[in-house]
């Protein structure tokens, strides 16, 4: 069975401070890593993917992710944190690939001091 | 272009009321799902409908039925409201069971 653990369900960073939000797995099989980020009373946006392709992922809004397999880990960076990153931030596992093989972690707040 | 829509955005229901949540989308994909949302929960699969025609249970599917109504639209239905069934509540589709999922803004569901 799949599960993801997201390790702090609150982090707090500086503005134009590094981010970094982590992220663990264990899956079965070779597995696809999501992040989605979910901004205040909106839905979840997906901001990078990986699919073997590629261990370093870049995302959007200069986000970025790099999957260890002998970590299991695929943790979320950006180097300069801004005010509008500000929001929940989820990591998910599919074994399957897509959307119906998802397992969410329980999301990190992501809160930015200025 | 809209993506996925669900209606209601807030719904307030007493303890055994009934309602349907709305979910349409105009990307043309296969796959449509509901989640529920719960505070230190994550995401959790309700049911999902890999085409248009079929519905399969995911990790909660009691006290819920769906409807793929077409290819647009997926319906989820609360018969008997409970206040467990408080939640948050995403639809979300994909163009294949493969592929990534896009989400809906929401229905927020308060059952007192």
């Amino acid at each position: 069975a799949q599960s993801v653990t997201q390790l702090g369900s609150h982090v707090s960073v500086s503005e134009g401070a590094l981010v970094l939000l982590r992220c663990n797995y264990s899956s079965s099989v070779p597995p696809y890593l999501f992040w989605y980020v979910q901004y205040p009373n909106q839905g979840l946006q997906l901001l990078l993917k990986y699919t073997s392709a590629a261990t370093l992922v870049k995302g959007i809004n200069d986000f970025e992710a790099e999957f260890k397999k002998s970590e299991t880990s695929f943790h979320l960076t950006k180097p300069s944190a801004h005010m509008s990153d500000a929001a929940e931030y989820f990591c998910a596992v599919s074994e399957r690939g897509g959307a119906d093989g998802l397992t969410f972690g329980k999301g990190t707040h992501l809160i930015i001091q200025p | 272009n809209a993506g996925v829509t669900q209606t209601p955005k807030f719904q307030v229901l007493k303890t055994g009321q009934s309602m349907t949540l709305q979910c349409a989308q105009d990307m043309n994909h296969n796959s449509m799902y509901w989640y529920r949302q719960d505070p230190g929960m994550g995401l959790r699969l309700i049911y999902y409908s890999a085409s248009e025609g079929t519905t399969d249970k995911g990790e909660v599917p009691n006290g819920y039925n769906v409807s793929r109504l077409n290819k647009r639209e997926f319906s989820l239905r609360l018969e008997s409201a409970a206040p467990s069934q408080t939640s948050v509540y995403f639809c979300a589709s994909s163009e294949a069971r493969t592929t990534e999922a896009f989400f809906g803004q929401g229905t927020r569901l308060t059952v007192v």
